[in-house]
């Protein structure tokens, strides 16, 4: 079983709607969670970044975890068509290292 | 300022040739990263360092792969012999340690072909 798990999709959305990704996770170390997004061809950039349990909002976007449950979720309002890119979930224990969700494909259509 | 700055942006080589990535990271920047992209792995970390020192190589999968950090300004990831396994894109991220956060910085990539 891998340390972090995420739907690969494709998840299609029209324009302006809500969206919801999701991760799953096992190792109850895990205290740093973040949210990258990658566009085609280039590098994850960081997106969202929360410590512990806890909501955390900035401007469209919601990342929410649940530590009891072991979930993490990012949540995008009034989706748009430049918010297509794949999101990749991330988290850390007290080290430099993160580990990756293998990222939910995202495309908004107009 | 630049950003992370990875050279290839494209390799394509035959399996057994020697492949050397480079990375220079963000100046000011004392830990550095490579990671490694798969559509059926996702993203790895491979090796990292920090003030130049490497401290978890963990996720270098073989030991025909090796990484070098010669200051901080320079990375590189070599694989000898290449396999056409070893296909898949190269990140190189770094991140400021000291009064930073926990934004690693990625860099473009190079997009890795063995045949």
């Amino acid at each position: 079983q891998k340390e972090v798990e995420q739907d690969p999709g494709p998840l299609s959305v029209p324009e302006g709607a809500i969206v919801s990704l999701n991760c799953t996770y096992s190792n109850s170390a895990f205290q740093y969670f973040m949210w990258y997004r990658q566009y085609s061809r280039k590098g994850p950039e960081l997106l969202m970044y929360t410590y512990s349990s806890g909501n955390k909002e900035d401007g469209r976007f919601t990342a929410q975890v649940d530590k009891s449950s072991k979930y993490i979720s990012l949540f995008i309002r009034d989706s748009q068509p430049s918010d297509s890119a794949t999101y990749l979930c991330a988290m850390r224990y007290n080290t430099d290292k993160l580990i990756f969700g293998t990222g939910t494909r995202l495309q908004v259509f107009p | 300022d630049a950003g992370v700055i990875q050279s290839p942006r494209h390799e394509v080589t035959e399996m057994g040739q020697e492949v050397t990535l480079r990375c220079k990271p963000i100046s000011g920047h004392n830990s550095l990263f490579w990671y490694r992209q798969t559509m059926m792995r996702g993203l790895e970390l491979l090796i990292y360092f920090n003030n130049n020192v490497p401290i978890d190589d963990s996720g270098m999968p073989e030991d025909r792969f090796s990484a070098k950090m010669p200051n901080a300004s320079f990375s590189t990831l070599k694989i000898q012999p290449s396999e056409p396994r070893d296909s898949a894109v190269y990140f190189c991220a770094s991140r400021r340690t000291r009064g930073g956060t926990d934004t690693q910085y990625f860099g473009p990539g190079t997009r890795l072909t063995v045949l």
